[in-house]
């Protein structure tokens, strides 16, 4: 079963505007946390955001944000104010002890973002 | 800087030919992994390791191999390159296995066997 699912492959958004990617989790324990991590064409794993699942707030670095739904079981990122440097691919990851290696991070498919301007 | 550093960047070899990528951090992490990033696969753990002398197998370990002797070193050998080996493979680490945090990753090696 799919730990990670990222629904949204591709994501257009104008350049000043917001945007939310999607990403659905599932685990069965109680303790995980949840990660968002950029990639740009050039390729290195940017971490951006964190979100811990008993965290009461939603994390929030700079333009990122994450709306965390813990009964939903979802953890999308938010960017505001996109800027054409945020085109990239952006994935989303969990690490939970239930991964079974150490505390691995398990890793969506991604979303490819593209700022327009 | 301090940081994680792969080596090489990008590698060109052929099929049965022994191959290692370098892998080398600066902070102190006692966890270090590494993954290989393929289209319509995501990111998939290989190995990883807790600390020196301690490695373990992720999800796709068969045809590499892995050491760590000390702290900062985690090379990746795979011993007979294939084809389906060519890929993006990249290292990370992180101070704890604490679930709250982050894995920090190299540029990547972009691996291509012919």
């Amino acid at each position: 079963a799919q730990k990670i699912t990222q629904t949204q492959p591709g994501m257009f958004v104008q350049e000043k505007e917001a945007v939310t990617l999607d990403c659905t989790y599932d685990t069965s324990d109680p303790s995980y946390g949840l990660f968002w991590y950029k990639q740009p064409s050039s390729g290195e794993m940017i971490f951006l955001i964190y979100q811990g699942s008993y965290d009461q707030q939603n994390a929030t670095e700079g333009r990122y944000s994450l709306n965390f739904q813990k009964a939903r079981k979802s953890a999308n990122l938010v960017i505001s104010a996109s800027q054409l440097g945020d085109s990239a691919m952006y994935f989303c990851a969990m690490r939970d002890p239930s991964g079974g290696s150490n505390y691995k991070l398990t890793f969506g498919k991604g979303t490819l973002l593209t700022v327009n301007p | 800087d301090a940081g994680i550093t792969q080596s090489p960047r990008y590698k060109i070899t052929e099929t049965g030919r022994q191959v290692t990528l370098m892998c080398h951090q600066t902070w102190s992490h006692s966890y270090m992994f590494w993954y290989r990033q393929d289209l319509g696969h995501g990111l998939r753990l290989i190995y990883y390791s807790a600390a020196a002398d301690i490695t373990d197998k992720g999800e796709v370990p068969d045809g590499y191999v892995v050491s760590r002797s000390k702290t900062e070193n985690f090379p990746l050998t795979l011993e007979s390159a294939t084809r389906s080996q060519t890929s993006v493979y990249f290292c990370a680490s992180s101070e704890s296995s604490y679930s709250n945090q982050p894995q920090h990753f190299g540029d990547g090696t972009r691996l291509s066997i012919l």
